[in-house]
């Protein structure tokens, strides 16, 4: 069981928005004031893909209809504007207070 | 340009190891940490290593404590993970990835499949 959760699945229309959250549920989860979460893209049978970093901020060569936010416990990544091409599965990831690290469990995204 | 090659997967035998490569090329290795992320069939992505680009540290997930090791050589830009005593549910696909500023990861490889079957 992931210290993060995330909502399984996530499904818009072409041109919609949609969010996708990442909640720390463990104490061992760090603070997010530390602004340490990262969002990666995997499509099917591919590695995954940095898409946002420390939050919100974003790598060169992602769209800029990718953003990243945080509000207490809770960081979140926005698809404006969707595309057939993002649909995949999206993960979110930090660190725990052990200097381990960990994933949250994966949302699945459906371009409709 | 940055390039992650993984190596040494394969089908083996429950408590028997195996020893994956992460070649890498394209930056500077030695000032680099790497992580290894491994992804069973069908499933999420899981967090298994990290070793500092100079060794000073390591860590490990709790699934994989006192089994895997991992390792670094600069000299050959290779991280390795030694897995041992290996069960069913260590077949995965294994990813390395660089870290960057001890927070994310910026480039992956293309993975390598672990198959544990009797």
């Amino acid at each position: 069981q992931s210290a993060l959760t995330q909502p399984a699945s996530v499904s818009g229309s072409p041109g919609q928005s949609i969010t996708i959250s990442c909640t720390g549920t463990s104490s061992d989860v760090i603070d997010y004031s530390y602004n340490y979460v990262s969002w990666y893209q995997q499509h099917p049978g591919k590695a995954p893909k940095l898409m946002i970093y420390e939050v919100s901020n974003r790598p060169s060569g992602v769209p800029d209809r990718f953003s990243g936010s945080k509000s207490g416990n809770t960081a979140s990544l926005t698809i404006s504007g969707l595309q057939a091409e993002d649909e995949a599965d999206y993960y979110c990831y930090s660190y725990t207070t052990s200097s381990t690290r960990v994933f949250g469990p994966g949302t699945k995204v459906t371009v409709l | 340009q940055v390039q992650l090659v993984e190596s040494g997967g394969g089908v083996v035998q429950p408590g028997r190891s195996l020893r994956l490569s992460c070649a890498a090329s394209g930056f500077t290795f030695s000032i680099y940490g790497i992580h290894w992320v491994r992804q069973a069939p069908g499933k999420g992505l899981e967090w298994v290593a990290f070793i500092r680009h100079d060794e000073s540290n390591k860590y490990y997930a709790d699934s994989v404590k006192g089994r895997f090791t991992i390792s670094r050589d600069n000299s050959k830009n290779t991280v390795y993970l030694q897995m041992n005593t290996l069960r069913a549910e260590d077949t995965a696909v294994y990813f390395c990835a660089r870290d960057q500023r001890d927070n994310y990861f910026d480039y992956w490889g293309q993975g390598a499949l672990v198959t544990v079957s009797s």
